[in-house]
């Protein structure tokens, strides 16, 4: 079955514009979170959705926010870039189970660079 | 923060066992233990994970110590392919926010 498809997977943006990423989840798959990489602050959690609804949120500005359409499919976007922002966006989904062990499985990500 | 503790760097000569450990002395009851691996510039791969026992599968095989405060990932037959990021993450079991805190992971290098 297809993976987690991350469109598109490397852009350049100058300071103060902003950018929208998106990010297709495996099929049946309702739980999308999003993720920051850097060179220096590493993987960090950014926000995940499910149903639509933000159910959590990392400790990034309001710049940074997303959203989740009924498809599951999901987009992140990133205002009024800062050269800070360049970084290794990833997205991973899962099922949603209860109670359990649930796997995350990530896309190959978005590298912004903003200049 | 990353309730885990693993060494920054390791080494590994092909075809060798590599063991990668990974301190969590304060997990709790329902948190189980994940493994991910990052190669260079990819997105994190999931490995393995386990509760309480120890586990096995096409990848790998994790360990788990009777108390749980530590486990140790296993690859049997490392190859240069194996190079990568190592992540030992835990996280509850209950549902309700998919959220993995990640620490520095260990750098493990397949040499050949």
């Amino acid at each position: 079955k297809a993976g987690v498809t991350q469109t598109p997977r490397y852009l350049i943006k100058t300071r103060g514009q902003q950018v929208t990423l998106s990010c297709s989840p495996i099929s049946g798959h309702r739980s999308v979170s999003w993720y920051q990489q850097t060179p220096g602050q590493g993987l960090q959690f950014l926000f995940e959705y499910f149903s639509e609804t933000q159910r959590n949120k990392g400790n990034f500005p309001g710049r940074f926010s997303g959203r989740q359409f009924s498809n599951s499919r999901s987009e992140m976007n990133v205002s009024t870039l800062e050269l800070g922002d360049s970084a290794l966006y990833l997205c991973a989904s899962s099922w949603d189970v209860s109670s359990g062990a649930n796997v995350l499985t990530f896309g190959a990500g978005s590298r912004l660079t903003v200049l | 923060d990353a309730k885990t503790t693993q060494p920054p760097s390791m080494d590994c000569a092909e075809g060798r066992a590599a063991n990668l450990p990974c301190n969590h002395s304060t997990i709790s009851g329902n948190e189980y233990v994940y493994w991910y691996r990052q190669i260079h510039s990819q997105g994190p791969q999931y490995i393995i994970h386990g509760l309480k026992n120890n586990e096995t599968n096409e990848m790998a095989s994790l360990i788990i110590t009777e108390d749980r405060k530590s486990s140790t990932l296993i690859l049997p037959h490392a190859t240069l392919r194996d190079t990568a990021v190592y992540y030992c993450i835990v996280r509850a079991s209950q549902g309700g926010s998919e959220k993995l805190v990640f620490g520095k992971g260990t750098k493990l290098t397949v040499n050949p």
